[in-house]
């Protein structure tokens, strides 16, 4: 199986930084996807990791330790405007399936 | 403008009212896929489909249909609706080799009474 597990809710202030955890158990996946949903709306892509490592994007950086079956999503210089859901995905295969976590509800107050 | 394309954006039916989304994407995609997503259980795959005519089974196929008779369009068919099938759904598209992920449509609100 691929039991994706992320926290339900987090809560962060304006300006600030956030950590955003995923852990897995898989027994292979090509890449790990990061999708950002606000709410009734479609989810858009946010970052792709396929090696070990960080992967920096302006804001939003992303890593992964597939030894240790992690992945987080870091935030920095938090918006009003990041106040969404969170969802970590693995996908592989020669389906090319995509496996959703349930995601995390980040709220950013001021 | 590159996009996944699904109508309608929201529907109230009845039970047992067969009724179909439609999902058109225009950006030559061969890979293409039905998500439903309720509160705690994120997103589920329903199917998917690899090319023309290639399709199987996600996670929770049961109740629904669906067919690839064209590389742009992906419907979805509920014959026979039931209240447990009121959910968002998603469709969703990918190229070869893209590491972008799959696009997704806007969403389709259905309520099923």
């Amino acid at each position: 199986g691929q039991n994706i597990d992320q926290p339900t809710e987090m809560t962060a202030t304006e300006g600030a930084i956030v950590q955003i955890n995923c852990t897995y158990q898989t027994s292979g996946f090509n890449g790990l996807f990061w999708y950002q949903q606000h709410a009734g709306e479609a989810p858009t892509f946010l970052s792709y990791n396929v090696l070990d490592g960080l992967e920096e994007k302006g804001r939003f950086s992303s890593f992964l330790s597939r030894s240790k079956g992690y992945s987080y999503l870091l935030l920095k210089e938090l918006q009003m405007k990041d106040s969404a859901s969170y969802l970590c995905a693995l996908y592989g295969g020669a389906t090319n399936k995509l496996i959703f976590g349930t995601g995390t509800l980040l709220a950013v107050q001021p | 403008e590159a996009q996944v394309t699904q109508n309608p954006r929201y529907l109230i039916t009845v039970t047992g009212k067969k009724l179909t989304v439609t999902c058109s994407q225009n950006m030559n995609h061969e890979y293409m896929s039905w998500y439903r997503q309720d509160p705690g259980l994120g997103l589920r795959q329903i199917y998917y489909s690899m090319n023309v005519e290639v399709t199987d089974k996600g996670d929770v196929p049961e109740g629904y249909k669906v067919s690839r008779k064209e590389k742009r369009n992906f419907p979805l068919i509920l014959e026979s609706p039931s209240p447990n099938q009121t959910s968002l759904y998603f469709c969703a598209s990918r190229g070869q080799g893209g590491r972008y992920g799959y696009t997704f449509g806007s969403g389709t609100r259905l309520t099923v009474v």
